[in-house]
């Protein structure tokens, strides 16, 4: 248990939709990135929000948008959405605060499917 | 890409150490190595980190080689429930933690 929950779990889309994607960050973390995961592949880094801001961004193209709220809770939003979308979308977050590097705290993900 | 290269499957006997390799020949100085694992079906769980000394933590024991282009992770009384994909990322002094480059990984299966 992490104290990082994510939600949907599971969620089918049709090609073409928009999907948002919420997190709930552990609590003091005031850092949350996100991940896309694709069958049998590591995570790839989408993007990273700190204090509300975009704070480094992955190779993903611009709609697949994000946004960290003052509760430190975040959305992952992707408009236009592919067939080739489908994957599990991991969070994680952390404390900036830490003084040397320490762990990042990953959700359970939300499975998504494009169809 | 990752930094890091790993085999990409492993087996080992349950109660038996289990040894996972792993080269990051171009680290740089101020670059960390960090273990994750991650379980069927869940998100990835932290392990271990270490700059240059070896480091031990209830879960298991991170060696670095003297020039650090390899570490080894040593889980040293493996079980069932250790099979996983483990992976060994490098990430720099001061980075934010969780700006993770993640590889393919190595799939440890745990046999009876």
């Amino acid at each position: 248990e992490t104290g990082v929950t994510q939600s949907p779990t599971h969620l089918i889309k049709t090609r073409g939709q928009q999907v948002t994607l919420r997190c709930s960050s552990q609590s003091g973390h005031n850092t949350v990135s996100w991940y896309q995961q694709a069958l049998g592949q590591g995570p790839q880094f989408i993007f990273q929000y700190y204090r509300e801001e975009e704070n480094g961004r992955g190779n993903f193209p611009p709609r697949f948008s994000g946004l960290q709220f003052p509760n430190y809770s975040s959305e992952l939003n992707v408009n236009a959405l592919e067939l080739d979308d489908s994957a599990l979308y991991l969070c994680a977050s952390s404390s900036s605060r830490a003084v040397v590097n320490t762990e990042a705290f990953f959700g359970q993900g939300t499975r998504l499917t494009v169809v | 890409d990752a930094k890091t290269t790993q085999p990409p499957s492993m087996d080992c006997a349950e109660g038996r150490a289990a040894n996972l390799p792993c080269n990051h020949s171009t680290i740089s100085g101020n670059e960390y190595v960090y273990w994750y694992r991650q379980i069927h079906s869940q998100g990835p769980q932290y392990i271990i980190h270490g700059l240059k000394n070896n480091e031990t933590n209830e879960m298991a024991s991170l060696i670095i080689t003297e020039d650090r282009k390899s570490s080894t992770l040593i889980l040293p009384h493996a079980t069932l429930r250790d099979t996983a994909v483990y992976y060994c990322i490098v990430s720099p002094l001061g980075y934010n933690t969780d700006k993770l480059i993640f590889g393919t990984g190595t799939r440890l299966q745990v046999f009876p």
